[in-house]
């Protein structure tokens, strides 16, 4: 267990619906990251949150969006869904100066029909 | 930012050491490489880091030339249950922001066999 926490462990839901998935990184952690992991493009990073901040972005769609708040834990939201959204979105955690170690929690697999 | 080639797959038997080698030519002076292991359906797990020689924990060894432009994991023994994808990273490059833009590559698929 990393300690790292992710809900909800299944979403199935229908093209052009929104979802939000939450994410509770390890206590003391101030860095949360997002990934996408679909079969045919491997492991994704989305974007990167520091203490409510927006730190880092990588391939993130504008239909995507994220935050973090004040206690930390955070929350990507995924608008207008498409068929190809279908993958597993993994949350990290880490400590600060440390990004290079992060801990992932279980993801969150996601079904778009 | 520092880009990773690593072997697509590779194949091994129970109680055998795996060596696997990550190329990271253009490895910056202040990044460390780390290795993380995935587990199908799972999120990747840390394995190893290291900055240069040699560092071993529980789980693995990690050998790191004086260039610094490879790494090599080294599973001692491996059982059937170390089947599973290893990535390796090596610092992920400065964003705009300061953040930390992390870049896995496709990783190496292991599979033990009986």
């Amino acid at each position: 267990d990393s300690g790292v926490t992710q809900t909800p462990k299944h979403l199935i839901t229908a093209t052009g619906q929104r979802v939000t998935l939450r994410c509770s990184p390890r206590s003391g952690d101030l860095s949360v990251y997002w990934y996408q992991q679909s079969l045919d493009q491997g492991l994704q990073f989305l974007i990167q949150y520091y203490n409510g901040e927006e730190r880092a972005k990588g391939n993130i769609l504008e239909r995507f969006s994220a935050q973090q708040f004040p206690d930390l834990h955070s929350e990507l939201n995924l608008s207008s869904l498409e068929l190809g959204d279908s993958a597993l979105y993994f949350c990290a955690s880490s400590i600060s100066g440390r990004e290079d170690t992060q801990y992932f929690g279980p993801g969150t697999r996601l079904t778009v029909l | 930012l520092a880009k990773t080639t690593q072997p697509i797959s590779m194949d091994s038997y129970e109680g055998q050491e795996v060596n696997i080698t990550c190329s990271h030519n253009n490895i910056a002076t202040n990044d460390y490489i780390t290795w993380y292991q995935q587990f199908p359906s799972q999120g990747p797990r840390f394995i190893i880091q290291g900055y240069k020689t040699k560092v071993t924990n529980e789980v693995a060894s990690l050998f790191i030339p004086a260039d610094r432009k490879s790494s090599t994991l080294s599973l001692p023994r491996v059982s059937l249950s170390d089947t599973a994808v290893y990535y390796c990273l090596v610092g992920g490059g400065p964003s705009d922001t300061g953040g930390f833009k992390t870049i896995f590559g496709a990783g190496t698929r292991l599979f033990v066999k009986a």
